[in-house]
């Protein structure tokens, strides 16, 4: 199947500082996605994006479509202790069906 | 309330022994779709359904079986669990396919297979 790696896989900041955090693949995907998932939940879309540059912020999210449309980046501006989880990314494959998610970035929030 | 509902949510069983976690929905939603999660490996998609009789295979698809008889419900079927089935599984929907419909994940079942 089609490898998502994500960076860093770990994650402990302080409260208020910024979060950067990366996904790449393989394959080209046409859409991008990330979610969180808080302990003992399923997942959550946060982002979506559906074309290659794209910028869309979700209140202190950024997410941006990279344009070699191989990648895709999350921020998290001014981090909270609620921002504690496990964000995943994940691409959709060319049958618009088909979902493949990254290996995770664990965020630990330090108040 | 719109939900996505799994049963059981703990389940720890025996290899071979046959063995089915149930997945509905009450959103009249088109797609659904299994998933298991592991440490290390993110979220893996065993199968996926876009309507009523219609079933794909995902990424990880060995040792599994779906059916899709009515619209709200989506079974997720080990025929003989082996312990490389131990795992997190997670059932989603959305309202169409992936591109625009946001998946909607149940709570999650936590298989243990000795």
């Amino acid at each position: 199947g089609q490898q998502l790696n994500q960076s860093p896989q770990s994650m402990f900041i302080q409260e208020g500082e910024d979060v950067s955090m990366n996904c790449t693949s393989s394959s080209i995907f046409n859409t991008w996605l990330w979610y969180k998932q808080d302990p003992g939940e399923g997942p959550v879309l946060l982002i979506a994006l559906y074309k290659a540059g794209e910028l869309t912020s979700n209140g202190r999210l950024t997410a941006q479509f990279g344009i070699t449309r191989k990648d895709s980046f999350l921020n998290i501006s001014a981090s909270i202790p609620s921002d504690v989880g496990i964000y995943f990314c994940a691409g959709l494959g060319n049958t618009g069906n088909q979902f493949y998610f990254g290996t995770g970035t664990s965020l630990t929030v330090i108040p | 309330e719109a939900q996505v509902t799994q049963n059981p949510r703990y389940l720890i069983t025996v290899t071979g022994k046959k063995l089915t976690v149930t997945c509905s929905q009450n959103m009249n939603h088109e797609y659904m779709s299994w998933y298991r999660q592991d440490p290390g490996l993110g979220l893996r998609q065993i199968y996926y359904s876009m309507n009523v009789e219609v079933t794909d295979k995902g990424d990880v698809p060995e040792g599994y079986k779906v059916s899709r008889k009515e619209k709200r419900n989506f079974p997720l079927i080990l025929e003989s669990p082996s312990p490389n089935q131990t795992s997190l599984y997670f059932c989603a929907s959305s309202s169409s396919g992936g591109a625009f419909g946001t998946q909607y994940f149940g709570p999650g079942t936590r298989l243990l297979v000795l």
